[in-house]
């Protein structure tokens, strides 16, 4: 089993470019997020889902979409990037609501110039 | 609203001897408290969580925490520090009533030898 992937691992962006990220998992999980992690800042939620065909926004969803269209998949797309957007971004996925711990993918780093 | 406190953005101890690292929450209703570490360039992963029961949880790589209710704390700890645990350690509140976890800031803890 894979786990949680993410595709890509690396990129570079120039302000304005738009890009998507991918996030897939293998677990049968119904939950996925999407974070970012940026020095000091710890991991804030930028959009979630609870299954598929549903999104919902976190803390910092300005500038972001996302679908899930597919239950093994998560998307995130970034329309116009801005160098604020630089940041290393991480998906996550758990079982149902309740205690289960979440499992984190390798994560994306993400340059926008 | 839900929220979590690492006070310390850094821990230094010396190999062999007993490490705390601290956390502290705040949520509505009753909690689902987790410990995860991050190691340099990695995803997030679980060490261990709390659900109910028994205040010291105990988890992977010889880590353990204890819970305590009235100072609403979730402090991580080990008998013996190893190098090997040097990394980022993360602490996540989840309400039992709420599908999203919240991160601490995070704390890095560096044991020298």
């Amino acid at each position: 089993n894979a786990g949680v992937t993410q595709t890509p691992k690396f990129r570079v962006l120039k302000t304005g470019q738009s890009m998507t990220l991918l996030c897939a998992q293998d677990m049968n999980h119904e939950y996925m997020y999407w974070y970012r992690q940026d020095p000091g800042m710890g991991l804030r939620l930028i959009h979630y889902s609870v299954g598929e065909g549903t999104t919902a926004k976190g803390e910092v969803p300005d500038g972001y979409n996302v679908s899930r269209l597919k239950k093994q998949n998560f998307l995130l797309g970034l329309e116009s990037a801005a160098p604020s957007q630089t940041s290393v971004y991480f998906c996550a996925t758990h079982r149902l609501a309740g205690a289960n711990e979440q499992f984190f993918g390798p994560g994306t780093r993400l340059t926008v110039l | 609203a839900q929220s979590v406190a690492q006070p310390e953005d850094q821990v230094n101890v010396a190999e062999g001897n007993p490490l705390t690292v601290k956390c502290t929450y705040s949520v509505s209703g009753n909690p689902y408290l987790f410990w995860y570490v991050q190691y340099p360039n990695r995803g997030l992963q679980f060490l261990l969580k709390y659900i109910t029961g028994d205040n010291l949880v105990k988890g992977s790589y010889g880590f353990e925490a204890e819970f305590n209710k009235s100072q609403t704390s979730f402090h991580l700890k080990k008998p013996s520090a190893l190098v090997s645990d040097s990394a980022l350690y993360f602490c996540a509140v989840r309400d039992t009533n709420a599908g999203k976890s919240t991160f601490g800031d995070g704390t890095t803890l560096t044991v020298k030898p």
